[in-house]
């Protein structure tokens, strides 16, 4: 059964750094979402992307954070300047419709 | 009032119960609602979702959509240990990205 993967499943970071989360979504889906949990906190929504554009992005996305789809398959989140408060897992998601399948989670940790 | 909510649980039930899960909600926008299963430390698994009010099954499982008074529930029979884990509800609304908005979840043991 097709499964959205990312990569990678731990990433330890200073703070003030950038970092790059990476997602493989299902490949015939053509929504693609991130999302972010931090410990012990609800599942918050941070972009929807259709069609090489942001369709949605909540308050959450500032202009610290991008998304990418440098190629067919990848479907990247970039935070450009980490602070403490981004550490969180970290989720894609994809889907063909209104219905999403998210990936297992990258934990980011800041430090 | 928050957008979402759901009764944190721990709802303890023992093996072969009927569970009742539920979820309501403030935003009149919503029309698709999902329910996600999360084990500890994982990521979500979508479950089922229905659009607009009615009852779905699948399985074991059948959600329920209350619109006119914004409640939202899923059943789980024949309940298993495996069934352990936070249920997630997730309404969305159209024309806005698709973009989910989770309750803070029900967390389900199912004890042997």
């Amino acid at each position: 059964e097709p499964e959205v993967t990312q990569t990678p499943s731990h990433q330890v970071t200073q703070m003030g750094q950038e970092v790059i989360l990476r997602c493989v979504p299902i490949s015939n889906h053509l929504y693609f979402y991130w999302y972010r949990q931090i410990l012990g906190q609800k599942v918050e929504f941070l972009v929807s992307f259709y069609n090489n554009e942001i369709s949605e992005k909540s308050e959450i996305f500032d202009d610290q954070f991008s998304v990418e789809r440098p190629d067919g398959s990848n479907f990247t989140l970039k935070i450009r300047s980490t602070k403490l408060e981004d550490s969180a897992m970290y989720f894609c998601a994809s889907g063909g419709g209104y219905e999403q399948y998210f990936g297992p989670g990258t934990r980011l940790t800041v430090t | 009032q928050k957008e979402v909510e759901q009764d944190p649980g721990p709802l303890s039930v023992p093996e072969g119960a009927i569970v009742s899960l539920n979820c309501t909600y403030s935003n009149s926008a919503f029309q698709y609602f999902m329910w996600y299963r999360q084990y500890s430390r994982k990521g979500p698994e979508l479950l089922m979702y229905t659009y607009s009010s009615g009852n779905k099954e699948d399985g074991r499982f059948t959600a329920q959509v209350d619109k006119s008074s914004k409640y939202i529930s899923l059943f789980i029979r024949d309940s298993q240990p495996s069934d352990s884990a936070t249920y997630l509800c997730a309404p969305s609304a159209l024309n806005a990205g698709n973009m989910l908005t989770f309750g803070g979840g029900t967390r389900l043991m199912v004890k042997p």
